[in-house]
């Protein structure tokens, strides 16, 4: 079975520019959630999809993050435009449902805003 | 606010031996707790669970306690293994909303 996939690994970007990841959940997962790692910390919920609807974006900042799931299925996660505190690893992850407690979690996007 | 706090940043063990890593919690609310393991470069890997009205669950060398009066909980890797060696993120479960801690760096060393 296929993991969570995401893309790009790497992305350096100066600040005020964009830039969007994108992330390909387990198949079959209905529950799909972005979170930031910045380094030193624990990952941090920003938004919680179940098929292609919000669930909890209570923690997305946003005035500069949007976060879409067409046909419940794969998901982008967009900043516009990026600030230096942005710096961190997004990490996608998937579960069969918002009550499946167990996630699984895609190997990141490391951002390095300049 | 930290409501889940993983005290030692790291910890270093010899191999063959036992592991203890710790995790604190405040919310009482807390149904379900997780121990995810990371390597550099990868994403959390679950590594295993255990539901508030147990107090152990074992899954090969891991075993993870759990004390709700003290909000408490332990993670026991017997024997150590220097695969093991990576950073150990504790977290709890509210309605399916998962709270990570900082999480604590392992070492094994052979």
């Amino acid at each position: 079975e296929a993991g969570v996939a995401q893309s790009p690994r790497y992305k350096i970007i100066e600040k005020r520019q964009s830039v969007a990841f994108w992330c390909n959940p387990i198949s079959g997962h209905a529950t799909l959630y972005w979170y930031q790692q910045i380094l030193g910390q624990g990952p941090k919920l920003l938004i919680q999809f179940q098929n292609n609807g919000v669930v909890d974006d209570s923690q997305l900042p946003k005035d500069r993050f949007s976060a879409e799931r067409l046909k419940g299925v794969d998901s982008t996660l967009k900043i516009q435009p990026a600030k230096l505190e942005d710096s961190a690893v997004y990490l996608c992850a998937s579960s069969l449902g918002r009550l499946r407690i167990v996630q699984y979690f895609g190997p990141g996007t490391r951002l390095t805003v300049t | 606010d930290q409501q889940v706090k993983q005290n030692s940043p790291s910890l270093s063990v010899q191999e063959g031996r036992i592991s203890i890593l710790n995790c604190d919690y405040t919310n009482s609310m807390f149904d379900y707790f997780l121990w995810y393991k990371k390597y550099p470069a990868e994403g959390p890997t679950f590594l295993i669970s255990i539901s508030s009205i147990k107090d152990k669950n074992e899954d090969g060398r891991f075993t993870v306690f759990l004390n709700k009066s003290a909000k408490h909980l332990s993670l026991h890797i017997v024997p150590s293994q220097p695969g093991d060696s990576a950073v150990y993120f504790c977290a709890a479960s509210a309605e399916g909303n998962l709270i990570f801690g900082k999480g604590t760096k392992l070492s094994v060393k052979p």
